[in-house]
């Protein structure tokens, strides 16, 4: 099993551009969930999603769009990139059964300039 | 909404010893579960412990242990016999069990591992 993949690692992207980043889960979880790390901080839960086709706010959504067409599948968009969104994203997904525990992808670093 | 609060943003250790980092949190859910992941150089979070809300028995993993007090909130997280490789970001985390995707996490404590 691969876990949670998240592409790309890294990326630079200019004031104003969109990008989406991509996340896969490959343990038939229900729960995915995408969170933002700044330097020196904790995870900020931007987005969830309790299964194909729902999905919820967390605490910081905006600026950023969630689709969750598939189990596997839970990308990240963001549009019209600002430099408040230099960050590390991490996505996570969990069976929501035993004891909840979220398995992380490996972030994705994103630079805004 | 659920808060998480780590006071420590740093702690050291010497090694062979035992360091205990704190973790308090604010709910009016009575179902949840507590954790404690790691997050080393890498940036790889991995779990460390779990505690059920609904258990009296505190969880112990190896060298991990935790201390849950359920009234006050509290849920701390106690390394013994400490090693190189502990040294790391240490991230408390709340998750509601009827909604897991009520996941919050505090703002962590860096641990330094002397040798």
């Amino acid at each position: 099993n691969a876990g949670v993949t998240q592409t790309p690692k890294f990326r630079i992207l200019k004031i104003g551009q969109s990008m989406t980043l991509q996340c896969t889960q490959d343990m038939n979880h229900n729960y995915m969930y995408w969170y933002r790390q700044d330097p020196g901080m904790g995870l900020k839960l931007i987005y969830y999603s309790v299964g194909a086709g729902i999905t919820d706010k967390g605490e910081v959504p905006n600026g950023y769009n969630v689709s969750r067409s598939t189990t596997e599948d839970f990308p990240l968009r963001l549009e019209l990139a600002a430099p408040s969104q230099t960050s590390v994203y991490f996505c996570a997904s969990s069976s929501g059964g035993s004891g909840y525990e979220q398995f992380f992808g490996p972030g994705t670093r994103l630079t805004v300039l | 909404a659920q808060t998480v609060t780590q006071s420590q943003p740093e702690m050291s250790v010497q090694e062979a010893e035992t360091v205990t980092l704190s973790c308090t949190y604010d709910t009016s859910e009575s179902d949840y579960y507590l954790f404690w992941y790691k997050q080393p150089p890498s940036r790889q979070m991995i779990l460390v412990i779990r505690q059920e809300a609904y258990k009296q028995q505190n969880a112990t993993e190896n060298r991990f242990s935790v201390n849950f007090q359920k009234a006050a909130k509290s849920f701390s997280l106690k390394i013994s016999d400490s090693q190189l490789g502990d040294a790391a970001m240490y991230f408390c985390a709340y998750i509601y069990s009827t909604n897991a995707g009520k996941s919050t996490f505090g703002d962590g404590t860096t641990l330094t591992v002397k040798p």
